[in-house]
């Protein structure tokens, strides 16, 4: 049974920058776990933000970023805003089926 | 735009059967895989099942596999739960969710429906 693993929690200062990660039990997580990253805010759908490690969907705000790091997957946040205090949750593939990871909530403050 | 409208949800008792559905519009339905997603009341999302844009293949969360089947109608634009010998542990919010490409998941999602399983 794979397991995501995902910081609990984080906080950051409003125009600060954080950083989340996203970890896999199988080993470490590359281009080819094609690492997805969703917003879900309280009451509603997650939202996508990221695909395939590092690309933007057109909605996606330019302040968000993917990347690998460290043998995890990674999403940047730089200038956060108030309303980016949210709950995170990457999503990882392993051969068909797809993993998510705990998710963290990013307080804002 | 996208529109993506489940259904199908309620309270049933553990043992029981619950077909979900998702009604697709604002797009070319077969074009797509879909996904299955479900939350637990205050817990993170859980991905449950995957389809291929024309049902030739489909995959499965471990903690679903054998009760749970995906399925599709192209004529219809509708995607399908059908989810059998119900436990406690399956009480969630189901999400459907549409790729946009080939391993680009879930980038639209329903509001989702609740199930309940409780006796």
């Amino acid at each position: 049974q794979t397991v995501v693993t995902q910081e609990p929690s984080l906080t950051v200062s409003p125009g600060g920058t954080v950083t989340l990660t996203c970890a896999s039990s199988t080993g470490a997580v590359t281009s080819g776990y094609y690492p997805n990253w969703f917003q879900q805010k309280p009451g509603q759908a997650p939202r996508a933000l990221i695909y395939s490690t590092s690309n933007k969907h057109s909605w996606t705000p330019a302040r968000f970023s993917g990347s690998l790091l460290g043998g995890k997957a990674a999403l940047t946040l730089s200038d956060v805003q108030p309303e980016d205090e949210a709950e995170y949750y990457c999503l990882l593939y392993h051969g068909g089926a797809w993993v998510f990871g705990g998710g963290t909530k990013l307080t804002v403050l | 735009q996208v529109q993506l409208v489940e259904s199908g949800g309620g309270v049933v008792q553990p043992g029981w059967s619950l077909r979900l559905s998702c009604v697709a519009s604002g797009f070319a339905f077969s074009g797509y895989g879909f996904h299955w997603v479900r939350q637990a009341p205050g817990k993170g999302l859980e991905w449950v099942a995957f389809i291929q844009y024309d049902a030739s293949n489909t995959y499965y969360a471990d903690s679903v596999k054998g009760r749970f089947t995906i399925s599709r109608d192209n004529s219809k634009n509708t995607l399908y739960l059908q989810m059998n010998s119900l436990r406690a542990e399956d009480t969630a919010v189901y999400y459907c969710a549409k790729d946009l490409l080939r391993l680009v998941p879930a980038g639209h999602w329903g509001q989702g429906t609740l199930v309940t399983v409780s006796s």
